[in-house]
């Protein structure tokens, strides 16, 4: 059955750092997302990206943030500056023509 | 705005009895996503169900079943005969058609079946 994957599955980065998190999303589907998780919390949408370029953001997604689909595959999210709220799971999801959202595993990115 | 409700924080059963997870959303569209998912302890998201707000039926598979009534904007998650494998963090979703494609999940309902 095709799934989401992410890479890696934990990120430990120090405070200002660069991260760059990566997803290769289900190969027919056309809508890719980004997802955080802080601990505890409840899973907050982050972007969405159609047709190579973002189509919504959320408020959180603020110019430290950026989104890239460099080939036919990878999906990434780069945080620029890293801040400790940033730490949290990152989810990347993507949607088929039925409209199920399929999440990968997640990253857990731990910002020191 | 969208809105997802789940007043439940934490629910703790002892195997075997069943257990409701309430949901309860808020939307201007006519026409939306609702959908359920699992969160393990392992931390991923597991898809339970998709229901589409034209579709009132209730659904049923295996020991889950589904709830949705239109008239209070609930949408609401049944276990029967829960089992310790069912101790996870659920979560329920909305995703509009004309408003925000993405998902706006509720703040999770976390599940204890205990042996």
């Amino acid at each position: 059955e095709p799934e989401v994957t992410q890479t890696p599955s934990h990120q430990v980065t120090q405070m200002g750092q660069e991260v760059i998190l990566r997803c290769v999303p289900i190969s027919n589907h056309l809508y890719f997302y980004w997802y955080r998780q802080i601990l505890g919390q409840k899973v907050e949408f982050l972007v969405s990206f159609y047709n190579n370029e973002i189509s919504e953001k959320s408020e959180i997604f603020d110019d430290q943030f950026s989104v890239e689909r460099p080939d036919g595959s990878n999906f990434t999210l780069k945080i620029r500056s890293t801040k400790l709220e940033d730490s949290a799971m990152y989810f990347c999801a993507s949607t088929g023509q039925a409209g199920e959202q399929y999440f990968g595993p997640g990253t857990r990115l731990t910002v020191t | 705005a969208q809105k997802v409700t789940q007043a439940q924080t934490e629910i703790s059963v002892v195997e075997k009895e069943d257990v409701t997870l309430d949901c309860v959303y808020e939307t201007r569209d006519t026409t939306y996503y609702l959908f359920w998912y699992k969160q393990p302890p392992s931390g991923e998201l597991v898809f339970l169900i998709r229901r589409n707000s034209f579709d009132e039926q209730n659904e049923i598979s295996g020991r889950y079943s589904w709830n949705f009534q239109k008239s209070t904007s609930s949408f609401n998650f049944t276990i029967t005969a829960s089992q310790v494998v069912d101790s996870a963090v659920y979560f329920c979703a909305l995703r509009e058609m004309t408003g925000r494609r993405a998902l706006t999940f509720g703040s999770g309902t976390r599940l204890q079946v205990q042996p």
